[in-house]
């Protein structure tokens, strides 16, 4: 089982609301990634969980909060965001954090609209 | 510092035509690792390939195929016969070693394969 999965797959929230987004692996990786990706550019890194805890964070605003609760689960709190946070939310995952080698696992993503 | 570039922003191929994407590549490691993902309409990037720096040898799976040359600083990525199906974004990525090591990705190349 290759697979990362995350919900919701499309999320619609205003300036003042408070979101969650969700990501699960299965596969035993202890590496996981928060990225950002706007139409039409590569994915940027936001955060880094190695082993369950935060080991970078690309200076991202405080209104996204991540969280790693256990080794196969990652959350992305979402609280006061701008429109120009909207974008698509990939959740990826890999073996170990560091195997420099290793594949990055994506996940399909989620598709964030503030208004 | 590393980068990747992906001089190519769009191809547009008829089917059955071959494409070969391009990606050059800057670092000062001797140890890092390449990689190539896709990224359909549906927005989950999917692993393709990996290259370790000291592995030169070609690779072919299927209709597709990986040409490193380190003396051009050079990966590129070759889909023989396109396919309807092989229409999507196709990122380029550099890591190097280490354990805070980041994926480094090309702009990315929109391939539209035509029927």
């Amino acid at each position: 089982d290759t697979e990362v999965t995350q919900t919701p797959k499309h999320l619609v929230m205003g300036m003042t609301n408070k979101k969650s987004l969700k990501c699960e692996q299965h596969m035993g990786h202890r590496a996981m990634y928060w990225y950002k990706q706007k139409a039409k550019k590569p994915p940027e890194l936001m955060f880094v969980y190695s082993y369950e805890k935060l080991s970078i964070n690309e200076s991202v605003p405080s209104r996204f909060s991540p969280e790693c609760p256990n080794s196969s689960l990652l959350n992305l709190h979402l609280h006061a965001l701008q429109p120009e946070d909207s974008a698509l939310y990939l959740c990826a995952s890999s073996l170990r954090p560091d195997r420099a080698w290793g594949e990055q696992y994506f996940g399909p993503g989620t598709r964030l609209t503030v208004t | 510092a590393q980068k990747v570039t992906q001089a190519q922003t769009e191809i547009s191929v008829v089917e059955k035509e071959d494409v070969t994407l391009d990606c050059v590549y800057e670092t000062r490691d001797t140890t890092y690792y390449l990689f190539w993902y896709k990224q359909p309409p549906s927005g989950e990037l999917v692993f393709l390939i990996r290259r370790n720096s000291f592995d030169e040898q070609n690779e072919i799976s299927g209709r597709y195929s990986w040409n490193f040359q380190k003396s051009t600083s050079s990966f590129n990525f070759t889909i023989t016969a396109s396919q309807v199906v092989d229409s999507a974004v196709y990122f380029c990525a550099l890591r190097h070693t280490g354990a805070n090591s980041k994926l480094t990705f090309g702009k990315g190349i929109t391939l539209s394969v035509r029927p």
